[in-house]
């Protein structure tokens, strides 16, 4: 079966501007969460889904962050006026009820 | 500071030796999960740990959970190239399904 799909795999944008980033998780996964990884660190927790709703959005560094779900599938997150801080690896995952998370292979993030 | 600690931070070993990778928190573990990531890929999922006292083994490698629920250490036999990558531990901090805290990785190179 196909695993976390996220696209697009690389992103250039220039300060300022919007992105849209996209995640289709495994088929019948309930959870989605995206992380953010910088160089040399580890992922750094964004945003959590359970369904449609969004059930924990604590770690979005600030109103530029937004994420939906609409139908409690694919997600999509969006970074309004980017900033040259934001670049970044942006990775999602999916799992069932208390089970390991499976992640994509990320989408880079580069604002110029 | 940083709630989940790895180390060492990078490791170099030669092909057939045995190396440890240990993964501290200063809170007690409701889970621990090692991942594995290669440069520009995403996280592959080793072992899930549990239960105070937990050891996992899959193939050469072996990850274990101590009494206390506070640290980790992967172990991998006889290492390979392939064993080559960054090795990440993840700890649910609070339970029920909350989203995982992840240390800054471990850059593990094999060398003939």
């Amino acid at each position: 079966g196909a695993g976390v799909s996220q696209t697009p795999s690389n992103k250039v944008t220039e300060k300022g501007k919007y992105v849209e980033l996209r995640c289709d998780p495994i088929s019948g996964h309930t959870a989605l969460y995206w992380y953010r990884q910088s160089l040399g660190q580890g992922p750094e927790f964004l945003i959590y889904f359970q369904g449609t709703g969004a059930a924990d959005d604590s770690g979005l560094p600030n109103d530029r962050f937004f994420a939906v779900r609409p139908e409690g599938s694919v997600s999509t997150l969006k970074i309004q006026r980017t900033e040259r801080g934001d670049s970044a690896v942006y990775l999602c995952a999916s799992s069932l009820r208390d089970s390991p998370l499976h992640f994509g292979n990320g989408t880079r993030l580069t604002v110029t | 500071s940083q709630e989940l600690e790895q180390s060492p931070q990078s490791l170099i070993v030669q092909e057939g030796k045995n190396l440890t990778i240990n993964c501290t928190s200063s809170k007690t573990l409701y889970g621990l999960y090692w991942y594995k990531q290669k440069y520009g890929e995403g996280l592959i999922f080793l072992m899930m740990l549990q239960k105070g006292g937990e050891e996992k083994s899959h193939e050469k490698i072996t990850a274990k959970l101590d009494e206390k629920k506070q640290q980790s250490s992967l172990h991998i036999t006889a290492s390979q190239p392939s064993h080559a990558g960054i090795y990440l531990c993840g700890a649910d901090m609070r339970g029920g399904n909350t989203p995982l805290v992840f240390g800054k990785g471990t850059r593990l190179s094999v060398i003939a």
